[in-house]
């Protein structure tokens, strides 16, 4: 079974740090680009950023550059997520997905599937 | 960035109707949409990819259609275990993939 466990959620306070962690298990992990999604309390879903099978490309939405890295550790069939100087908007649950890519016709055609249950962080004082 | 706008934000629907949620993009994505349900306290879990492609093991009630900055999911006859949250998501602009505001689908 294709499982996707996300850990290190947490209370910290603003400007603080804090790194999440997700084991995935049940499919070949090195294969597959992964990315981090997050969810607000009561709000909608944001894209936070993505890797690349083997960590050479990594891409960020605007509001994290410069604050978050993602990384993963290909041996250990893991993805990170550091997050330093932290805000209060960045207090959401934090999902990690196997993002799916298939090229029909030449094009790349990509997927979020499946996600883990996520973890939520916390920034307050 | 590319910006998804899903209508209606909430819908009021009964067990058997059928219902349309609609999902506009900012310019066109070609068929890169995709939909995904969100139960309470649940993660997302994907419906459609590619604009019309129903994803193994999703009940076939389920359909997606569109292409270009368009695009509709439809539930032909609404079941208990429909009423959810439900995101579309672009995946053309692949450093940048946004999501629709959500339609919150509750229970007449």
């Amino acid at each position: 079974e294709v499982q996707l466990v996300e850990s290190g959620g947490g209370l910290v306070q603003p400007g603080g740090s804090l790194r999440l962690s997700c084991a995935a298990s049940g499919f070949t992990f090195s294969s597959y680009w992964m990315s981090w999604v997050r969810q607000a309390p009561g709000k909608g879903l944001e894209w936070v950023a993505n890797i690349k099978q083997d960590g050479s490309e990594k891409y960020y939405v605007d509001s994290v550059k410069g604050r978050f890295t993602i990384s993963r550790d290909n041996a250990k069939n893991s993805l990170y997520l550091q997050m330093n100087s932290l805000r209060a908007e960045d207090t959401a649950v934090y999902y990690c997905a196997r993002q799916l890519i298939i090229a029909v016709a030449g094009t790349p055609l990509n997927w979020f599937d499946p996600w883990g249950q996520g973890t939520l962080v916390t920034v307050s004082s | 960035d590319i910006q998804m706008t899903q209508s209606p934000s909430s819908l009021s629907a009964s067990v058997g109707d059928r219902v349309t949620i609609t999902c506009r993009a900012s310019q066109s994505i070609s068929s890169y949409l995709n939909w995904y349900q969100q139960k309470p306290g649940k993660a997302p879990k994907l419906l459609i990819y590619a604009a019309s492609s129903l994803q193994s093991g999703v009940p076939s009630r389920f359909s997606g259609s569109g292409s270009g900055t368009d695009f509709t999911l439809t539930i032909s006859s609404l079941q208990p275990e429909d009423f959810a949250t439900y995101y579309c998501q672009q995946s053309y602009s692949t450093s940048m993939y946004t999501f629709g505001q959500g339609t919150k689908l509750e229970i007449k």
